[in-house]
């Protein structure tokens, strides 16, 4: 297995613009989580999906993010218009029946 | 609110010796704790974990420790290793509408000095 896919790895943008993070989930993970890594909170749970429905959002900090998990193999975190504060790393994780969760590498988004 | 603290954003140790870091919580609704290790430009990788019922539990050259009184927990690597050097999370679980819910703290940074 090739582990959790994200993409970008990289993304620079100008503010307003919209920003749109990627996630494959390892197949057969039913649970699929997305955080947010700064310096001030260290790793951030901004939204999860439990088979593909979304559980919790209360991470999420503005109702400029968004997230979607159209089917088991992929998610998308959307964040429309990005602000200059919203630059951090963001990773995706995803869990099966236990406790472990599996992190893709991390997109590094940069709002200019 | 931050449920799960790690108070020292840093932490140096001479190769060989034991290295400690700790880690507190507030919520004592979890039930599983985990430590992940993290390398620059890669996610966070599992490390070691401890469930609740547990006191200890060892893997090698790492230890977890954890005093459910006290809501704390620590994580000894012994001896320390260059390749030890990385960011540690602490992180803390429970199950929340059929999902494990995890929550994590701010991170050590850990240097081994050679």
């Amino acid at each position: 297995d090739a582990g959790v896919i994200q993409s970008p790895r990289h993304e620079v943008t100008e503010m307003g613009q919209e920003v749109t993070l990627r996630c494959k989930p390892i197949s057969g993970h039913n649970s699929l989580f997305w955080y947010r890594q700064t310096m001030m909170r260290g790793l951030e749970l901004l939204i999860y999906f439990n088979n593909n429905v979304p559980i919790d959002d209360s991470g999420m900090p503005e109702d400029r993010f968004s997230a979607k998990m159209p089917n088991a193999s992929f998610s998308t975190l959307k964040i429309q218009p990005s602000e200059p504060r919203d630059s951090a790393v963001y990773f995706c994780g995803t869990g099966g029946d236990f406790d472990e969760q599996f992190f893709g590498p991390g997109t590094r988004l940069t709002v200019l | 609110d931050q449920q799960v603290k790690q108070n020292s954003p840093s932490l140096s140790v001479q190769e060989g010796r034991i290295s400690i870091l700790n880690c507190d919580y507030t919520n004592s609704m979890f039930d599983y704790f985990l430590w992940y290790k993290k390398y620059p430009a890669e996610g966070p990788t599992f490390l070691i974990s401890i469930s609740s019922i547990k006191d200890k539990n060892e893997d090698g050259r790492f230890t977890v420790f954890l005093n459910k009184s006290a809501k704390h927990l620590s994580l000894h690597i012994v001896p320390s290793q260059p390749g030890d050097s990385a960011v540690y999370f602490c992180a803390a679980s429970a199950l929340y509408q059929g999902a494990q819910k995890l929550v994590f703290g701010q991170g050590t940074r850990l240097t081994i000095n050679p």
